[in-house]
């Protein structure tokens, strides 16, 4: 399995600010997912991202709330922006290598 | 939506076999079955996988029925530390991108016991 990193890993933020969460891979990989897991709550996928497209957005997820960049195939961004208390949850990446699909080790974003 | 079902918990005493069970009865000819846990604020770690074939790996096995309609994941001598929300998840496996998503259900709590 590729070794993945997200920072921060934790976060405390003023609300109508945003937070640019990062995720690197150690291998390429051909798509990058990024997830929301809200208290208490199972994973949502928020959108897909492949490396010199845009990303594909899930139901009820909007580039403008939450723009992603993949500008390489180890590398992808996801912006929560304009936040609010309800945006507080864990932000997970994911990567898809071969037949498995391993996750980071999450962000834990709260919004004050 | 997910198209798994699973209990919503379970209990297991320490050192004995947990045995997780789920459901998947419309899945397709070309969908795994994949198994992850999730220990609590930690992202979720792969177990196993398979399709229809039953698979066993240093953390577990899986028991797929002939039908595929149900699987059952083995953990076979619970610890402590095995305690965590099990997720069963199929998954669809080609060259199509959109397809390679997981969508997580609600998952198992398992509650290993000492």
């Amino acid at each position: 399995s590729a070794v993945i990193s997200q920072k921060p890993s934790r976060d405390i933020c003023q609300r109508g600010t945003s937070l640019t969460i990062q995720c690197q891979v150690d291998s390429q990989v051909t798509m990058m997912f990024w997830y929301r897991q809200q208290p208490g709550q199972s994973l949502t996928l928020i959108a897909t991202a492949n490396q010199g497209s845009e990303a594909t957005y899930e139901s009820g997820f909007v580039i403008d709330k939450f723009p992603i960049s993949r500008p390489n195939l180890t590398f992808s961004t996801l912006t929560v922006s304009n936040m609010s208390p309800e945006d507080s949850s864990i932000y997970l990446c994911s990567e898809t290598l071969g037949l498995g699909v391993f996750f980071g080790q999450g962000t834990r974003l709260t919004v004050v | 939506d997910a198209k798994t079902t699973q209990p919503t918990s379970m209990d297991c005493a320490e050192g004995r076999a947990a045995n997780l069970p789920c459901n998947h009865s419309t899945i397709s000819g070309n969908e795994y079955v994949y198994w992850y846990r999730q220990i609590h604020s930690q992202g979720p770690q792969y177990i196993i996988h398979g399709l229809k074939n039953n698979e066993t790996n240093e953390m577990a096995s899986l028991i797929i029925t002939e039908d595929r309609k149900s699987s059952t994941l083995i953990l076979p001598h619970a610890t402590l530390r095995d305690t965590a929300v099990y997720y069963c998840i199929v998954r669809v496996v080609n060259s199509g991108g959109s397809n390679y998503k997981l969508t997580f259900g609600k998952g198992t709590l398992l509650t290993v016991n000492p």
